[in-house]
């Protein structure tokens, strides 16, 4: 079956500008996260969503981090008034369960700011 | 908070060496996951370990969980030039899915 797949795989925009990164979890999979990977580190929470609502959100950075789940399946993360240092890889994943099972990672979402 | 440690950063051997790589967690775990992630790839689940001394093996891979539950190892038999790119650990915060990875351990294996 499909796996998670994320649009777009690179975005390179302005310091400054808003920017929209989607998710596509794999179909029935109830819990879906966010991370941001850095070049040399491991990927590093940002929010987690079981069903439609954020379960845990303590990872994001700051209020210009947002992301949404309406309908319990794709995801959107949204960046404000973006900065040079959120340039990373950002990495979705999503698992069929709750709790702390395996998840599985889509290709991720290369946004370099300028 | 809660830290995942990876030792080593990087390694680099020749060709049917074995290597293995270390993870310490600074709080108990209820598992531990391990993903390979091949240089340009996204991390891929290569296993979990729930049982205090557990010990799983994938062919030439062979993960354990300590006693404590507070540490892990990962050790590959013969490595192949297929076994390059960097293995993480990573343990749940107290069991949710919220998962905390280490820094990873980069594999780099000489033909």
């Amino acid at each position: 079956g499909a796996g998670v797949s994320q649009t777009p795989s690179n975005k390179v925009t302005e310091k400054g500008k808003y920017v929209e990164l989607r998710c596509d979890p794999i179909s029935g999979h109830t819990a879906l996260y966010w991370y941001r990977q850095s070049l040399g580190q491991g990927p590093e929470f940002l929010i987690y969503f079981q069903g439609t609502g954020a379960a845990d959100d303590s990872g994001l950075p700051n209020d210009r981090f947002f992301a949404v789940r309406p309908e319990g399946s794709v995801s959107t993360l949204k960046i404000q008034r973006t900065e040079r240092g959120d340039s990373a890889v950002y990495l979705c994943a999503s698992s069929p369960g709750t709790g702390a099972s395996e998840q599985y990672f889509g290709p991720g979402t290369r946004l370099t700011v300028t | 908070g809660q830290q995942v440690m990876q030792i080593p950063q990087y390694q680099h051997v020749q060709e049917g060496e074995d290597f293995t790589t270390y993870c310490n967690s600074s709080t108990t775990l209820s598992n531990i996951q391990w993903y390979k992630q091949r240089p340009g790839g996204h991390p891929v689940f290569l296993i979990q370990l729930v049982k205090s001394g557990e010990v799983k093996k994938q062919k030439r891979l062979t993960f354990q969980f300590g006693e404590a539950k507070k540490n892990s190892s990962l050790h590959i038999t013969a490595t192949q030039t297929t076994d390059v790119g960097t293995y993480f650990c990573a343990g749940p915060k107290s069991n949710t899915g919220k998962l905390i990875f280490g820094q990873g351990t980069t594999l780099q294996v000489k033909p």
